[in-house]
């Protein structure tokens, strides 16, 4: 099991106010990844990274900033909050049987 | 790039019926194909995955067969359960030149009652 932690697992913030949430894992995984989940889009992938220090853009990472300076961290952030960033995000890994997520990170922005 | 394309829920099935999950694909290539399932108030699990044409996928008596023919991964079981209540997800790769890791489909969500 590649043993992913998310957190905080809940958060309600102010708009305006810049957010950071945390990914880790403890199996050495090169690649990582930030998806957001809402009803009616599925999951829609935000920032990934393929190393440390190596990130990229997903489809949906205006607003966002990622950051990995550990193998075992991946850190989004929003710079400042905003209503439509308001919901649950996942974080994940790939490996060779597959790819693993956490257990997310339900976010409100009110 | 590569795409996905399933049926919108939600679908609503009594015990032991039998239930399919349509999911459609548009790729370059023959890419890998698989079914997620996220159960309330958690992540998302693999549930199967099939790597080539005419490969079967299964796991808890859930199947999936990959057919180039009709370009479709659909999911069946033969008899639900309660506890197979969750949101399910078709999903694939990108595809060359695409971003990220996995493309996923909308999501339908299941209820099973009793």
């Amino acid at each position: 099991d590649a043993g992913i932690t998310q957190s905080p697992r809940h958060k309600v913030t102010e708009t305006g106010t810049p957010v950071t949430l945390r990914c880790h894992q403890t199996e050495n995984h090169r690649y990582m990844y930030w998806y957001r989940q809402d009803p009616g889009h599925g999951l829609r992938l935000i920032h990934y990274s393929y190393g440390v220090k190596d990130t990229d853009k997903g489809e949906v990472s205006d607003g966002y900033s990622v950051s990995r300076s550990k193998t075992e961290d991946f850190l989004l952030t929003l710079e400042s909050a905003t209503s439509s960033q308001t919901s649950v995000y996942f974080c994940a890994i790939s490996e060779a049987l597959g790819y693993t997520f956490g257990s997310g990170t339900r976010l409100t922005v009110v | 790039g590569n795409s996905v394309t399933q049926m919108e829920g939600p679908v609503t099935l009594s015990e032991e019926a039998f239930l399919t999950i349509n999911c459609t694909y548009t790729a370059t290539g023959y890419p890998s194909l698989f079914w997620y399932v996220q159960y309330p108030g958690e992540g998302l699990q693999l549930l199967l995955k099939a790597t080539k044409a005419d490969d079967k996928g299964s796991n808890k008596g859930f199947e999936a067969t990959y057919r180039k023919e009709t370009t479709s991964f659909h999911l069946e079981k033969g008899s639900v359960q309660v506890s197979d209540s969750a949101v399910y997800f078709c999903a694939l790769p990108p595809g060359r030149g695409s971003q990220g890791n996995l493309i996923f489909g909308k999501g339908t969500k299941l209820s099973v009652k009793p």
